[in-house]
C-alpha cells in the first residue's frame, strides 16, 4: 500500500550528537515536510521541500537539517544545536497540484525523539 | 502573519449525540483552503475533511460537516452521532495561498475530545 513511513518510532540522542530521523514516501508527491509538535500542542513546520534538489526554511528551522536527493526520501537530521530536541516529529507530503487543490497532507506515523 | 484557534483545549460528549469543535482562522489572502485531522493517542495524524476559500457549500465527509462562515473567518467541524471510537485530538488547519509556493499547513493548538459512553 502507498504511504509514509518514518524511522525510526523512538529515538535516543546524547548531547552534542547528531542525528537522522528518515522519512520514505512511495505516494509519488512531490512535496514534503517535517513538522514538530510538543505536548499537548498543535505542529509546527521545520522545513519543508517541494521538488527534488530544493528545500525551504519552515518556522522553526534552526538547529535542524535537511535533504531532498530523491523524490521519495526526505530525512532531517537533528543537529546539537538544536537545545530542545525532545518532541515528536511528523513527516507529511503532498501532491503538488496547485495552491487550490483540495489534496491533504498525508501523515507518516512519526518519530519521538528524547534526550538521554 | 496566518494564525488557526482553537479555543476549546478540551471537550466531552455523550455517546451518540453531536459535537462543535471550533476554529477560527486569519489571514490577508483571498485564496486559501481549511483542512480537519483528527491524531488519536496513538500519534499519528488522520485527514477528515477540507473546505476551499472559494467553495459556496459546506464540506461533508459522512459523519463530518464544516460549518463554514467566510465573512466571520470560521470553520466548525460538526461531528454527528458521536461514537467512543472518536475520542482523539483534533487540529484545524490552514494551506497558504498566495504565490510564495509554501503549501506547507499552519495548525491550532488542538482540541481533546472525549466521547462518553
Amino acid at each position: 500500500d502507498g504511504g509514509i513511513t518514518q524511522s525510526p518510532k523512538y529515538l535516543f540522542r546524547k548531547e552534542g550528537q547528531n542525528v537522522t530521523l528518515s522519512c520514505e514516501q512511495n505516494l509519488n508527491h512531490d512535496a514534503m515536510y517535517w513538522y514538530r509538535q510538543d505536548p499537548g500542542q498543535g505542529l509546527r513546520l521545520i522545513y519543508y521541500s517541494q521538488i527534488v534538489n530544493d528545500f525551504q526554511k519552515g518556522d522553526i528551522a534552526e538547529g535542524y537539517s535537511v535533504s531532498r536527493e530523491k523524490k521519495e526520501s526526505f530525512p532531517l537530521t537533528v543537529t546539537s544545536a538544536q537545545k530542545n530536541p525532545t518532541a515528536f516529529y511528523l513527516c507529511a507530503s503532498s501532491g503538488n497540484r496547485g495552491i487550490y487543490s483540495n489534496q491533504p497532507q498525508h501523515f507518516g506515523d512519526g518519530t519521538r525523539l528524547s534526550i538521554l | 502573519a496566518q494564525k488557526i484557534t482553537q479555543t476549546q483545549p478540551g471537550m466531552f460528549v455523550q455517546e451518540k449525540e453531536a459535537v462543535t469543535l471550533d476554529c477560527t482562522y486569519d489571514t490577508s489572502d483571498q485564496s486559501y483552503g481549511l483542512f480537519w485531522y483528527k491524531q488519536p493517542s496513538s500519534g499519528e495524524m488522520i485527514f477528515l475533511i477540507y473546505q476551499g476559500s472559494y467553495d459556496e457549500q459546506n464540506a461533508t465527509e459522512g459523519r463530518y460537516s464544516l460549518n463554514f462562515q467566510k465573512a466571520r473567518k470560521s470553520a466548525n467541524l460538526v461531528i454527528s452521532a458521536s461514537q467512543l471510537g472518536d475520542s482523539a485530538m483534533y487540529f484545524c488547519a490552514m494551506r497558504e495561498g498566495g504565490n510564495t509556493g509554501r503549501r506547507a499547513l499552519t495548525f491550532g493548538s488542538g482540541t481533546r475530545l472525549q466521547v462518553q459512553p
